[in-house]
């Protein structure tokens, strides 16, 4: 069974970077599947941040994609979000989840981490 | 950009059939995938590619996807399945996921 786990501050300052990591356990990123972030803000719904494979094939949410880097670390079994610029309206529950990728059908995540709080706040 | 809509909210009472709608433009030429999230809990996936359940999902759980409404059905609805329910689709003229603005289902 797959687990996603992920890290990262829970407070940033406004203008600042938002970086959070997951890491897989108990499956190889090498192995397949996509690999994506999602965020919900406070009291709100779900928000798509971006996609990855870990061939470095990258897809972002138009809205968010000036500021957004969504990178692998295959050595590590870890992927990566970077948020540049960060302001009170990145607040929210960040998640990490496994997404299936099946063609022109499009894409859908089967395991999610826990989700972690961050605060953008000085 | 593409968009999906949800009610805010669907009550029903405990053995019941419970519809929730998810309506978008030509909608049922997309496949349609539902969360459901407990309060505090992580999104878990129920239904995916229109209709099909993930193992350790009940058989209570449905979905279906034609014109502009797909529909996740919950039949014999229990207490325990009180919570937020998101309708997601991927969006291949623009390359990216969409969420529903999530329904609130509520157990009289």
């Amino acid at each position: 069974q797959v687990q996603l786990q992920e890290s990262g501050p829970g407070l940033v300052k406004p203008s600042e970077t938002l970086s959070l990591t997951c890491t897989v356990s108990a499956y190889s990123i090498n192995s397949g599947y996509y690999w994506g972030w999602i965020r919900q803000p406070p009291g709100k719904g779900l928000e798509w941040i971006g996609t990855i494979y870990h061939s470095g094939n990258t897809y972002y949410n138009p809205s968010l994609k000036s500021r957004v880097t969504v990178s692998v670390d295959t050595s590590k079994n870890q992927f990566s979000l970077q948020l540049r610029s960060a302001t009170a309206a990145d607040t929210a529950v960040y998640y990490c989840a496994r997404a299936v990728w099946v063609g022109a059908t499009g894409v859908w995540f089967d395991s999610w981490g826990q989700g972690t709080l961050v605060t953008v706040s000085s | 950009s593409y968009v999906l809509t949800q009610p805010p909210s669907v009550s029903v009472a405990p053995g019941q059939t419970a519809r929730i709608p998810c309506g978008g433009n030509n909608i049922g030429s997309k496949t349609v995938h539902w969360y459901q999230q407990k309060p505090g809990q992580a999104p878990v996936l129920v239904v995916y590619d229109d209709r099909d359940r993930p193992s350790g999902i009940p058989e209570r759980f449905s979905g279906s996807n034609s014109g502009n409404t797909a529909t996740l059905t919950v039949s014999r609805v229990e207490a325990g399945d009180e919570a937020d329910y998101y309708c997601q689709v991927w969006d291949s003229s623009s390359d990216h996921v969409v969420f529903g603005g999530g329904t609130k289902l509520t157990v009289l």
